[in-house]
C-alpha cells in the first residue's frame, strides 16, 4: 500500500511564525502535491512538484513557498503566518496512472 | 481545462437504505475517472477509479460506471452503513496528459441507524 505521512496533524501557531509542514512518501512518485481544504471552498491546490528541485504554483501559492530535495518528501512553508492560513493542509503523491494518494492531514490553527 | 460537477448535500440516509451519489464532467477525450472518501478528521482515500468508457469501478460495495454518453461517473451503494457516513469526491485528470486532478466540491453523507 501506498504511504503517505505527514509530519503532524494538529499544529498551533502565532502569526509571524515561519511554519514548516513535511510529506513523506515511500512509493518513489515523481509528482507531489499540497492542498487546502477550508469549509464550503473543498480542496484548492497550493503548489506542486514532478520532480526533484521543480515546482509550479498552484491555484493559491500566495504566502506560501515549497521545497523538494528529495524525491520522497515534499514541504510547505509558511514565510509569515497569518491567521487566514489557518486551514486543513492535505499532501498527496501521484501515480503514474493519475490517482492520487493523501496524507492523513495537518490541522493548523494560527493565532 | 477538464471540470466535474457533484450533487450537492448533505445526503440523509437510513442504514440500508440505497445510496446515489451524482457526478458529471466535462472533459476533452476520455480520462480516466475517481471516486475519494473523507472520513472526519482525515485526509482523501481513494475509493475506486475507472479508466475507459463503460468500466465499472467498485469497493467496498461501492460502484461506478464511466458513461461517456451522458458524461456520468455517478456512486452507488446498495445499502448503507452508518460507518460510510463522510464526504465523498469526485475527480478526473485537470487536462488530458496532465496530472494534476480536479475536484468536486464533495457532497456529504450522512447515515443514521
Amino acid at each position: 500500500d501506498v504511504k503517505v505521512t505527514q509530519s503532524s496533524r494538529y499544529l498551533v501557531k502565532r502569526t509571524g511564525e515561519k511554519v514548516f509542514l513535511e510529506c513523506v512518501q515511500d512509493m518513489d512518485h515523481e509528482n507531489m502535491f499540497w492542498y487546502r481544504q477550508d469549509p464550503g471552498l473543498g480542496l484548492r491546490l497550493i503548489y506542486f512538484s514532478y520532480d526533484v528541485k521543480m515546482k509550479e504554483k498552484g491555484d493559491i501559492p500566495e504566502g506560501y513557498s515549497v521545497s523538494r530535495e528529495k524525491k520522497e518528501r515534499f514541504s510547505l512553508i509558511l514565510e509569515s503566518a497569518s491567521t487566514n492560513q489557518t486551514s486543513m493542509y492535505l499532501c498527496a503523491s501521484q501515480a503514474p496512472s493519475y490517482e492520487q494518494y493523501f496524507g492523513p492531514g495537518t490541522r493548523l490553527t494560527v493565532t | 481545462g477538464n471540470s466535474v460537477t457533484q450533487m450537492e448535500g448533505p445526503v440523509t440516509l437510513s442504514e440500508e437504505a440505497f445510496l446515489t451519489i451524482n457526478c458529471t464532467y466535462t472533459a476533452t477525450g476520455y480520462p480516466s475517472l475517481f471516486w475519494y472518501v473523507q472520513y472526519p478528521g482525515e485526509g482523501l482515500q481513494l475509493l475506486l477509479k475507472a479508466t475507459k468508457a463503460d468500466d465499472k469501478g467498485s469497493n467496498k460495495g461501492f460502484e461506478a460506471t464511466y458513461r461517456k454518453e451522458t458524461t456520468s461517473f455517478h456512486l452507488e451503494k446498495g445499502s448503507v452503513q452508518v460507518s460510510d457516513s463522510a464526504v465523498y469526491f469526485c475527480a478526473l485528470p485537470l487536462y488530458s496528459g496532465y496530472s494534476t486532478l480536479t475536484f468536486g466540491k464533495g457532497t456529504m453523507l450522512l447515515v443514521s441507524p
